[in-house]
């Protein structure tokens, strides 16, 4: 089946920092979607992509579709505490109402003070 | 606007007990559901989803069944737990039938331990 590949795995990065890790995928998507899982939590939606090249921000957060439609990425900007957490991409497969969604396995972002 | 809810938060139950997990969601009608387990630091697995009452896809061969009887009831049910079963489950919900991507969002995940 399908399968998204995230990198880094994992990260530690000073507060302030600026973050960017990626999504990848040998299969093409139209849609990407980024998540964000505080422990204990359901993951939280943070952006929502929709087209090849589509480039969105959300407060410190910016990520983009890639032009394959195999791939994206997402920044964060000067990094706070808060950050600290699970981000999880995921892909929705072409020509599916809504019902097949593919998920990452994460990459844990652990903010050093 | 739209909320989900997920209950019981955390849930203790011994091996071959019975379960039932409940979801439910507001503010839209036919929604796509599905429910998610993710074991502990790992990714979310699709266990089953649903685009209407009654219709269920699992996903994963397992002695979990799920069950829409309501447009907008999701339940998790095993009648014999296994140890294996202990887990984060999440439910989840989107807009139904559409042309274009929309994103699914998620409930606060009930915690299960398999004693």
């Amino acid at each position: 089946g399908q399968q998204l590949n995230q990198s880094p795995q994992s990260m530690f990065i000073q507060e302030g920092e600026d973050v960017s890790m990626n999504c990848t995928s040998s299969s093409i998507f139209n849609t990407w979607l980024w998540y964000k899982q505080d422990p204990g939590e359901g993951p939280v939606l943070l952006i929502a992509l929709y087209k090849a090249g589509e480039l969105t921000s959300n407060g410190r957060l910016t990520a983009q579709f890639g032009i394959t439609r195999k791939d994206s990425f997402l920044n964060i900007s000067a990094s706070i505490p808060s950050d600290v957490g699970i981000y999880f991409c995921a892909g929705q497969l072409r020509d599916n109402y809504g019902q097949n969604f593919v998920f990452g396995p994460g990459t844990r972002l652990s903010v050093l003070p | 606007s739209q909320t989900i809810h997920q209950w019981p938060a955390t849930l203790v139950q011994p091996v071959g007990s019975p379960l039932s997990l409940e979801c439910t969601v507001e503010g839209t009608s036919n929604p796509n559901l599905y429910w998610y387990r993710q074991a502990a630091g790992r990714g979310l697995q699709l266990l089953f989803y649903s685009v209407g009452i009654g219709q269920i896809s699992s996903e994963v061969p397992q002695n979990l069944s799920a069950s829409r009887p309501q447009d907008r009831q999701f339940i998790l049910s095993s009648k014999k737990l296994l140890l294996s079963d202990s887990g984060f489950y999440l439910c989840a919900w989107s807009i139904g039938v559409t042309p274009t991507g929309q994103p699914q969002h998620f409930g606060d995940g009930t915690r299960l331990s398999i004693l």
